[in-house]
């Protein structure tokens, strides 16, 4: 079972920033956040992770609260092209196995 | 080039045949996995090799059988199709965890299996 919750859909107009929350109460010290997200009918596509730090690639920013109960994803330009499905998941940063558990993710429409 | 290529991307077939689906990545990765999206759109992972050893085998019929001829090729064959096969099944690869390679993985874009 996936160790995260998310809205099950949100919208976003067009050029404006996509904000993805996602609660993990149950994150452990070893765990990282790692976001992914699917566009219609394509493999599923990393974005970003973090351990406790807020971390920004040319995708996305990713806050996590000093907790680490949970986090944000900003798109902080949202395109029509980012409408997708996007999955907030918690998995150890070493192991042996490299087992992503998906929930059912936040189905984000960017509208414009 | 693509980095992670899966063949056939459509495959529609009887109940009862065996059909095989191939995965290839370039990246250089030694870590490949195979998950299935059903039709209520959960992804959920079947297997996972490193370097052309069984490290996740979850709970799957064994008629679905995968095969790693190499570290840049993960197969999986599938015998005695059923209707409750039908979905999108997804070859993914990663750097191995144990090297210091993040959980970052790489899907292929899909393949659409359909057992009529």
């Amino acid at each position: 079972d996936a160790k995260t919750t998310q809205p099950t859909s949100m919208d976003c107009a067009e050029g404006r920033a996509a904000n993805l929350p996602c609660n993990h109460s149950t994150i452990s010290g070893n765990e990282y956040v790692y976001w992914y997200r699917q566009i219609h009918s394509q493999g599923p596509q990393y974005i970003i992770h973090g351990l406790k730090n807020n971390e920004t690639n040319e995708m996305a920013s990713l806050i996590i609260t000093e907790d680490r109960k949970s986090s944000t994803l900003i798109l902080p330009h949202a395109t029509l092209r980012d409408t997708a499905v996007y999955y907030c998941i918690v998995s150890p940063g070493s192991s042996n196995t490299g087992k992503l558990i998906f929930g059912q993710g936040t189905t984000l429409q960017v509208k414009p | 080039d693509t980095a992670v290529s899966q063949t056939p991307k459509y495959l529609v077939t009887q109940m009862g045949n065996d059909k095989s689906i191939k995965c290839e990545q370039n990246l250089g990765h030694d870590t490949m996995y195979w998950y299935k999206q059903d039709s209520k759109k959960f992804l959920k992972i079947m297997f996972s090799y490193n370097n052309k050893e069984l490290i996740i085998n979850e709970t799957v019929p064994n008629r679905f059988s995968p095969k790693s001829p190499d570290k840049a090729h993960l197969n999986l064959h599938i015998n005695s199709l059923e209707l409750g096969d039908s979905a999108v099944y997804f070859c993914a690869s990663s750097r191995p965890l144990r090297q210091g390679g993040k959980n970052i993985q790489y899907f292929g874009a899909g393949t659409r299996l359909s057992v009529l």
